[in-house]
């Protein structure tokens, strides 16, 4: 079974700042895919980034990078220069080959809050 | 390009309705997957969709149900609702399945309150 911990219920950051929001995964499937997800108020799911588990570099998109440490399982998404656009629920996620990759595993998420 | 539409936006139902919720992908995305989200338990698979085939089926009642057309367009469909079935229905749709580095894009949901 594939298992997400987010650990941090709420992050409060800076405009202009970067923050770090915490990932760890648990798999035993040798090929997976992880992914980050905003969530703002008004539901939509919005995909930001995206890692494989064979990927040798930490992927980038934009402002946001993906720290990514496969030994320790982990999978953090680091948001450089925040705005206020960026106060949203954020959600870890990953797939794995033994459900077909068909399957997104989500974590509770974190909620973060951009403040001026 | 449009994204994922899903309709309704907002629904409300009783106990004991039924509720068929819509979504269509982004054109010429052929596979479709349905979540439940809840504040209790967080987001949950339902079922997934590829080439009017049910490919994957989450832990879910078989009051839950769903369908693929050769459009690509799904719904899903619950029966004999229960006051634990309010939630935010998410849609989400990629190029094909199978693949880890497949994207799944998500539409605005259905958010169901059963009264």
């Amino acid at each position: 079974a594939q298992k997400i911990t987010q650990t941090q219920p709420g992050m409060f950051v800076q405009e202009k700042e970067a923050v770090t929001l915490d990932c760890t995964y648990d798999t035993s499937d040798q090929s997976y895919g992880l992914f980050w997800y905003k969530q703002p108020s008004s539901g939509e799911m919005i995909f930001l980034i995206y890692q494989g588990s064979y990927d040798e570099q930490n992927a980038t998109e934009g402002r946001y990078s993906l720290n990514f440490q496969k030994a320790r399982k982990s999978a953090n998404l680091v948001i450089s220069a925040s705005q206020l656009g960026d106060s949203a629920m954020y959600f870890c996620a990953m797939r794995g080959s033994r459900s077909g990759y068909s399957t997104l595993t989500f974590g509770k998420g974190t909620m973060l809050l951009v403040s001026p | 390009k449009a994204g994922v539409t899903q309709t309704p936006r907002y629904l409300i139902k009783t106990r004991g309705q039924q509720v068929t919720l819509s979504c269509s992908p982004i054109s010429g995305h052929r596979s479709v997957s349905w979540y439940q989200q809840t504040p209790g338990q967080g987001l949950q698979f339902l079922f997934e969709y590829f080439s009017e085939t049910q490919r994957n089926k989450g832990n879910f009642p078989g009051r839950f149900s769903g369908r693929q057309f050769s459009n690509s367009r799904s719904e899903m469909n619950v029966s004999t609702l229960e006051l634990g079935d309010s939630a935010l229905y998410l849609c989400a749709s990629s190029l094909v399945p199978g693949e880890a580095k497949n994207i799944q894009y998500f539409g605005a949901g259905t958010r169901l309150s059963v009264l």
